[in-house]
């Protein structure tokens, strides 16, 4: 078992449409960060969270550190949003390690 | 802001042949550098992470290695490439305290024939 797992793996969806991506851990971690991936490879930094909730535009990131879970939101999807999304932790009990998801490859169709 | 720059973007090399390639970090000092390599569709698996000069840890036992002469200057190098090198490379900064934001280079795609 994954110590960062994301759900779902994939998903497509339809323009305009609220989109939902899950991160759980098994492990303690200090923050979390959602990341975008752009089918050329590139990795974009979304949202680095420690508690609460934050937003950014269509973006909203949340998480709940005692179930130790987060999630991406993201409102009136666009076809542009097209990409994969990974979150990753901050091991707590070694500073500079980071523990990824998977990924989850999102489409939104026009 | 930081800002990574990497290269080459796009090489191919044939096996056996030497490697190297380059990362450097704008708008920050001292920050924590990461090597990175992606395998086509799947996640990232970390290689190397440096703390500072000099400084470089290895996570996963391979014919390549990392070296950070200098603060903002991040090379990963490999005296013979295989067949299995071919990936995807990043390179990431994270400046600041350990639970700092993360930045990109816009990655190295090696194909080794």
């Amino acid at each position: 078992k994954n110590e960062v797992e994301q759900s779902p793996q994939n998903l497509t969806a339809q323009e305009g449409e609220f989109i939902t991506i899950n991160c759980s851990y098994s492990v303690g971690i200090s923050a979390l960060h959602w990341l975008q991936q752009h089918p050329g490879g590139g990795i974009v930094s979304l949202f680095m969270l420690s508690s609460g909730k934050k937003k950014h535009g269509r973006l909203i990131a949340t998480i709940n550190i005692q179930e130790k879970h987060s999630s991406l939101h993201i409102t009136a999807s666009h076809p542009r949003d097209s990409a994969v999304y990974i979150c990753a932790g901050h091991d707590m009990d070694s500073n500079y390690q980071l523990i990824w998801g998977a990924g989850t490859k999102l489409i939104i169709k026009p | 802001s930081q800002t990574i720059h990497q290269w080459p973007a796009t090489l191919v090399q044939p096996v056996g042949s030497p490697l190297s390639l380059e990362c450097t970090v704008e708008g920050t000092s001292n920050p924590n550098l990461y090597w990175y390599r992606q395998a086509a569709g799947r996640g990232l698996q970390l290689l190397f992470y440096s703390v500072g000069i000099g400084q470089i840890s290895s996570e996963v036992p391979q014919n390549l290695s990392a070296s950070r002469p200098q603060d903002r200057q991040f090379i990963l190098s490999s005296k013979k490439l295989l067949l299995s090198d071919s990936g995807f490379y990043l390179c990431a900064s994270q400046g600041g305290a350990n639970t700092g934001e993360l930045f990109f280079g816009e990655g190295s795609r090696l194909t080794v024939l």
